[in-house]
C-alpha cells in the first residue's frame, strides 16, 4: 500500500547531540511537511517542501533544518536538541492539484532528549 | 490569519448514542475545513473535508460534519458512537501559506471517550 513511513518510531538523543529523523513516501506527492506535536497539543507546522522549494515557517527555530534529496525522502535535522524539543514529529505529504487539500500523515517519530 | 477553535477538551458519550465534536472557524474568504483523528502514538488520519457544495459532508467510518456559515461552525457528528471511536479529534482550516503547499492550522483537539 502507498503510504508515508517515518523512521525510527522512537528516538532518544542527548542534550545537544545532533539527530536526524527520516520520512519516506510512496504516494509520489510533490509536497512534504514536517510538524512538531507536543503532548496533547495541536500539530505545529515547522516547514514544508513544494518539490525542491523549501518553505520555512516564520517562528521555526534555526535549530531545525530539513533536506529533501528526492521526491520520496525528506529529513528533519535538529542540530542541537534541547529538552524543549522533546515531542512527536509528524511528516505529511500532499499532492498539488486534484485533491490538493488532503494531507497524509506518517505514524510519527517520538523524540526524547536526555 | 485563519483559525479554528474546539471549545471542548473532552467529550464523553455512551456507546450507541450520537456524538458531536464542536468546531468553529474564523477565516477570510471561503473556508476549507477538515477533520482528522489521531489514535494514541499514531499520526493523523483524514476523516472528511468541506470545500464547497452540500453543507453536510460525509466521511470515513460513518462520520459526517455539518458546515454552518451563519454560525461559522463545522461540527463533527456520528449517529451511533463506538468504543473504537475513542481518540483525539482535530479540526483544521487550510491557510494558503507561502510556497506551493497548503498549510493546515489545527484546533487544540478534543479527546473523545466512548464508554460501554
Amino acid at each position: 500500500d502507498a503510504m508515508v513511513i517515518q523512521n525510527p518510531r522512537y528516538q532518544v538523543t542527548q542534550f545537544g547531540k545532533p539527530v536526524t529523523l527520516s520520512c519516506s513516501q510512496t504516494l509520489n506527492h510533490n509536497v512534504m511537511y514536517w510538524y512538531q506535536q507536543k503532548s496533547s497539543q495541536a500539530p505545529k507546522l515547522l516547514f514544508h517542501y513544494y518539490d525542491k522549494d523549501f518553505n520555512n515557517e516564520a517562528d521555526t527555530p534555526d535549530n531545525f533544518q530539513s533536506r529533501r534529496p528526492n521526491t520520496s525522502f525528506c529529513f528533519l535535522d535538529i542540530r542541537s536538541p534541547g529538552l524543549g524539543d522533546a515531542a512527536m514529529y509528524l511528516c505529511a505529504t500532499s499532492r498539488f492539484g486534484a485533491d490538493l487539500n488532503i494531507q497524509y500523515f506518517g505514524a510519527g517519530t517520538r523524540l526524547s532528549v536526555l | 490569519a485563519q483559525s479554528v477553535a474546539q471549545p471542548e477538551d473532552q467529550v464523553n458519550v455512551a456507546e450507541g448514542n450520537p456524538l458531536t465534536v464542536k468546531c468553529t472557524y474564523s477565516v477570510s474568504g471561503n473556508p476549507y475545513l477538515f477533520w482528522y483523528v489521531q489514535y494514541p502514538n499514531r499520526g493523523l488520519q483524514f476523516l472528511l473535508k468541506y470545500i464547497t457544495g452540500d453543507n453536510l459532508v460525509k466521511g470515513s467510518y460513518g462520520f459526517e460534519a455539518e458546515f454552518n456559515k451563519s454560525q461559522t461552525s463545522f461540527h463533527l457528528k456520528k449517529p451511533s458512537a463506538l468504543v473504537s471511536d475513542s481518540a483525539l479529534y482535530f479540526c483544521a482550516v487550510r491557510d494558503r501559506g507561502t510556497g506551493g503547499g497548503n498549510k493546515l492550522t489545527f484546533g487544540t483537539g478534543t479527546q473523545l471517550k466512548v464508554e460501554l
